[in-house]
């Protein structure tokens, strides 16, 4: 059974960056068809897919974040990694990070999130 | 990119069908058949309930099922349980650009 735990700061101060990484247990991160996604949820509303890193490192973003955002991947620890630059009180929220199984239909690649870690809230704050 | 729209809330009695729409464009649910549902309780992770627009996960309770049209996905919970009470949300695949766009969020209570 997989799992994934997030660990980090629970507090940033504004300007300053954030970083949080996701352990992956019951699996190797470089096996199978995975995409290793970050996604967040702020108090009271819904979820927004941050990005997302292949094992061979290729990353994809989305575009509203992707000037701030780094992902990362330490096969040796099987572990991925979130980097957020200049944060404010705005991206306050709790992050999980989440497994993506890909899948292949006409006309596009994508993946579906089956496994999810608990979340992490991250407070920004000075 | 937008996010989908969902109903803000939905209500039914135990044993009764609720249908949750997801409504998109045709830059993203309409284009691809890469529509999934995931269920959040209070404090919990989202769980995935349906992939791929109309598939379920091994363990996933037969009483759910999604279907699409046009531009817009729909959840269906048949057989309404007290335990279905919670927050769905859908999510799509956006194109090689956006990537993922999830829905606004339905609040679903068992009456």
């Amino acid at each position: 059974q997989v799992q994934l735990q997030e660990s980090g700061p629970g507090l940033v101060k504004p300007s300053q960056t954030l970083s949080l990484t996701c352990t992956v247990s019951g699996g190797s991160i470089s096996s199978g068809s995975y995409y290793w996604s970050w996604i967040r949820q702020p108090a009271g509303k819904g979820l927004e897919w941050i990005g997302r890193i292949y094992t061979s490192g290729s990353t994809n973003y989305n575009p509203s974040l992707k000037s701030r955002v780094t992902i990362s991947v330490d096969t040796s620890k099987n572990q991925f990694s979130l980097k957020l630059s200049s944060v404010t009180a705005a991206d306050t929220a709790v992050y999980y990070c989440a497994r993506g199984t890909m899948i292949v239909v006409v006309g596009a690649e994508g993946d579906y999130f089956d496994y999810w870690g608990q979340g992490t809230l991250v407070t920004v704050s000075s | 990119q937008s996010a989908l729209t969902q109903p803000a809330s939905v209500s039914g009695s135990p044993g009764q069908s609720i249908t949750i729409s997801c409504t998109g464009t045709s830059s993203d649910v309409g284009s691809y058949n890469l529509v999934s549902w995931y269920q959040q309780h209070p404090g919990k992770a989202p769980k995935l309930m349906i992939y791929e627009g109309s598939k379920r996960p091994s363990g996933v309770s037969n009483r759910f099922s999604g279907s699409k049209s046009g531009n817009t996905a729909s959840l269906t919970i048949s057989g309404l349980q007290a335990e279905d009470e919670a927050d769905y949300y859908c999510c799509s695949y956006a194109g090689s650009s956006t990537f993922y766009v999830f829905g606004t969020g339905t609040k679903v209570t068992v009456l």
